[in-house]
């Protein structure tokens, strides 16, 4: 079956240290998206692909960083000059003017 | 910039409907839609509005009135299921950015 994985489905960190999250899909889908969602709030963008090795940052990018070497492929890294970093990360594909295809979300705790 | 708006909760009781609101202010407007997630999940889509008037699919329904910069979506016949979070996003064409409302949280009540 096709999809969006996201990996691990939970993160722990000492503040200071950058951290990886991983989103891998099979969708075949060009464009790919991180966002965060903090408690009763809604998704606010972090950054977004369209094509390999194209990156756009969102409303939030500061803080973090993206790759995307592979079409399947969307890893984002948050970085110690996030301040506020504790959050669920959810992963999103689509192909154009199409629905968004989530993953199911990392959560992140950093203390 | 972009805002969307939408009430923060509702509650219904189960078999009932209940009408979700979206007010919008965007840029390069191409379409609405609406997402579901429930507490811990993934958002899952449920519609896409690009022009005027209603969509209907199975037991939801989702209104457009681009004029107002308004929406909405309507859940019929409420299960216990249905209780989640909805939020309404702005689509601006092709690969932009989508924007998201900050959610409405829905109970479903016996």
């Amino acid at each position: 079956d096709g999809g969006i994985t996201q990996s691990p489905k939970y993160l722990f960190r000492k503040e200071g240290q950058n951290v990886t999250l991983s989103c891998e899909q099979n969708l075949n889908h060009d464009a790919m998206y991180w966002y965060r969602q903090d408690p009763g709030q809604g998704l606010r963008l972090i950054y977004y692909s369209q094509i390999v090795n194209d990156f756009q940052k969102g409303d939030i990018a500061e803080g973090y960083s993206v790759s995307r070497e592979k079409k399947e492929s969307f890893p984002l890294t948050v970085t110690s000059a996030q301040k506020n970093p504790t959050a669920f990360y959810l992963c999103a594909s689509s192909i154009q003017d199409s629905p968004l295809h989530f993953g199911n979300g990392t959560r992140l705790t950093v203390t | 910039g972009q805002s969307l708006e939408q009430p923060s909760e509702v509650t219904a009781v189960e078999g009932a409907i209940v009408q979700i609101n979206c007010t919008y202010q965007t840029s390069g407007f191409y379409g609405l839609s609406w997402y579901q997630q429930h507490d811990g999940g993934a958002p899952t889509f449920l519609s896409y509005n690009a022009l005027d008037g209603l969509e209907e699919t199975g037991r939801f329904s989702s209104f457009l009135s681009r004029s107002d910069s308004y929406g909405y979506l309507l859940l019929q016949e409420l299960q216990m299921k249905d209780s989640a979070s909805y939020f309404c996003a702005v689509y601006r064409g092709g690969y932009q950015k989508v924007t998201f409302g900050t959610g409405t949280k829905l109970q479903v009540i016996p």
